[in-house]
C-alpha cells in the first residue's frame, strides 16, 4: 500500500509569489489532514477534511492560504502571496474515516521557502 | 503557556545506553498520548501510544503518561544507532477536536556506536 505523497518535495519562491503544494493520501481514507512546521516551533495542525468537506480550519494563518479537496481525494495548498513567514515544512497526513487521532499517516512534507 | 512542553535536546548518547524523553503538558482534555519518530526528511512516524494514564510496553520502548502531573515519557533501552532521529510527543482528545494532533518541539537523540 503506498503511503501519503506529497508534491514537491522542496519549493523555493519569492516573497508575492504564488506557490500550490499537493498531497495525494493513502488509497481510501476519508480524513486528510494539514500540518505546519516553521523553523524552531513545533509542527502546528492547519486543517482538515474529510472527503471533500472542511471540517476545521481553526489552524490556518489567514486568508492567504487556500486548501482545496475537490472529489474527495488530493488536497492542494495554495498560498497566495507568499510572506518570508510562510517558509516552513508542510506536511500532509490520512486516516480512515473513523479511525482514532493517533492513526494519522504523515507524508513526507514539503519544504517551502519564501526569499 | 504552551500546550505542550518538550525539550529539544539535542541528546546524545552511547549505543546500549537507556534514553529517557519526556513531555509536559497543559491541557487536561487531552486523553491520548502519542510518541512520534521523524527521521531526517521524512514525516512523522507512529511509534506509540496510550490511552489515559498507565504504561505501555513495546519491545524495547516503553511509554509512560501520568496525567496527575501532566507528565508523559518515553523509555528506550538498549538504544541503538539506528534510533537516532527527531522524537515528538503529540496529544489529542477532548470536546469536538479529538482527531487534532498537539505536538511538542521534539527532542533530537543522537546513539553514537
Amino acid at each position: 500500500e503506498a503511503g501519503v505523497t506529497q508534491f514537491p518535495s522542496h519549493s523555493v519562491i519569492e516573497k508575492g509569489q504564488t506557490v500550490t503544494l499537493r498531497c495525494d493520501p493513502i488509497s481510501g481514507h476519508d480524513n486528510l489532514y494539514w500540518y505546519r512546521r516553521v523553523m524552531g516551533k513545533e509542527i502546528k495542525f492547519l486543517l482538515h477534511f474529510v472527503k471533500e468537506s472542511k471540517q476545521d480550519e481553526s489552524g490556518m494563518p489567514n486568508n492567504r492560504f487556500l486548501a482545496e479537496r475537490t472529489g474527495g481525494t488530493y488536497s492542494t495548498l495554495k498560498v497566495q502571496p507568499a510572506e518570508l513567514e510562510d517558509s516552513g515544512v508542510y506536511f500532509c497526513a490520512s486516516s480512515r474515516l473513523d479511525s482514532p487521532s493517533y492513526e494519522q499517516y504523515f507524508g513526507p512534507g514539503t519544504r517551502l521557502t519564501v526569499t | 503557556q504552551k500546550e505542550v512542553e518538550q525539550d529539544p535536546g539535542p541528546l546524545s548518547v552511547p549505543e546500549g545506553a537507556i534514553v529517557s524523553l519526556n513531555c509536559t503538558y497543559s491541557n487536561s482534555a487531552f486523553q491520548y498520548f502519542m510518541w512520534y519518530r521523524q527521521y531526517s526528511r521524512k514525516g512523522p512516524e507512529l511509534l506509540m501510544y496510550t490511552y489515559s494514564s498507565g504504561n505501555k510496553e513495546d519491545g524495547r520502548f516503553t511509554a509512560q503518561v501520568d496525567k496527575s502531573s501532566k507528565y508523559i515519557s518515553l523509555f528506550i533501552r538498549d538504544s541503538q544507532p539506528s534510533d537516532s532521529a527527531t522524537y515528538l510527543c503529540a496529544m489529542s482528545g477532548g470536546g469536538g477536536s479529538n482527531y487534532k494532533l498537539t505536538f511538542g518541539k521534539g527532542t533530537l537523540l543522537t546513539v553514537n556506536p
